[in-house]
């Protein structure tokens, strides 16, 4: 099983702010990456190196890290935002990456 | 923006193996560092190696390593993973990913996958 830890869902409501965390050990070395998916689609990279965005990835999304956790923040979250995150880093060992099992988030 | 296009879906028996080719577009593949995810139905995404750049071994998980081997064509410009001795529950849409770094420091670096391929489906079945 993976090192990191995330919630398996969370919800919010239309334009208010949520928070998606990801816990591991590995976190206190290694910086983390968020990736977004929606149903039947690739991944798509929404975070990298603690809070940085690709270009196109609205500016409502960002990223923090606190110890051994890090955390995705969206501000005034949208229909649109309705998905899967998963977070991903290295593991202990350096040489081997690994994805946290995912949070299913709800606009409601 | 460079591309990663993945080959077609595949059904194969119990104990066949499968080649899962990943295409760069737009790029050199030799100046990359491609990676390989799957997803089970329903399932989250799980690493599943890549090729170590300093000896050209396959990287991967202690589970799988036995059964797994990443490739590279540079002339084609094309990646492939290959997993041995199928079983169902590797039945999962597999994904290529090209890895970015930057690094801060001797020992201060980020890493992260884009662009990724669009997956592809394997299916074991008997």
């Amino acid at each position: 099983s993976s090192g990191l830890t995330q919630d398996p869902a969370v919800s919010v409501a239309l334009g208010q702010t949520v928070r998606i965390t990801c816990q591991g050990d590995s976190l206190r070395r290694y910086s983390a990456s968020w990736y977004q998916q929606k149903p039947g689609q690739a991944p798509v990279l929404v975070i990298f190196g603690l809070n940085n965005r690709p270009s196109g990835i609205p500016d409502r999304f960002s990223g923090s890290r606190s110890g051994n956790t890090v955390s995705l923040t969206i501000t005034g979250a949208q229909a649109e935002d309705e998905a899967d995150y998963y977070c991903d880093s290295r593991d202990s060992s350096g040489r081997h990456w690994e994805f946290g099992g995912g949070t299913k988030l709800t606009v409601l | 923006q460079f591309q990663l296009v993945q080959s077609g879906a595949e059904v194969k028996k119990p104990g066949a193996s499968v080649k899962v080719s990943c295409k760069v577009s737009g790029y050199t593949l030799s100046e990359l560092s491609i990676h390989w995810m799957r997803q089970a139905p329903g399932q989250g995404l799980e690493w599943m190696g890549t090729l170590d750049s300093e000896d050209g071994e396959t990287v991967s998980p202690q589970k799988i390593q036995d059964r797994v081997t990443v490739t590279e064509d540079t002339s084609t410009n094309t990646a492939y993973l290959e997993l041995r001795g199928l079983r169902s529950d590797d039945t999962a849409v597999y994904f290529c990913a090209a890895k970015q770094w930057e690094r801060h420091s001797p020992a201060e670096e980020d890493t992260w996958f884009d662009p990724w391929g669009q997956g592809t489906l394997v299916t074991v079945s008997s």
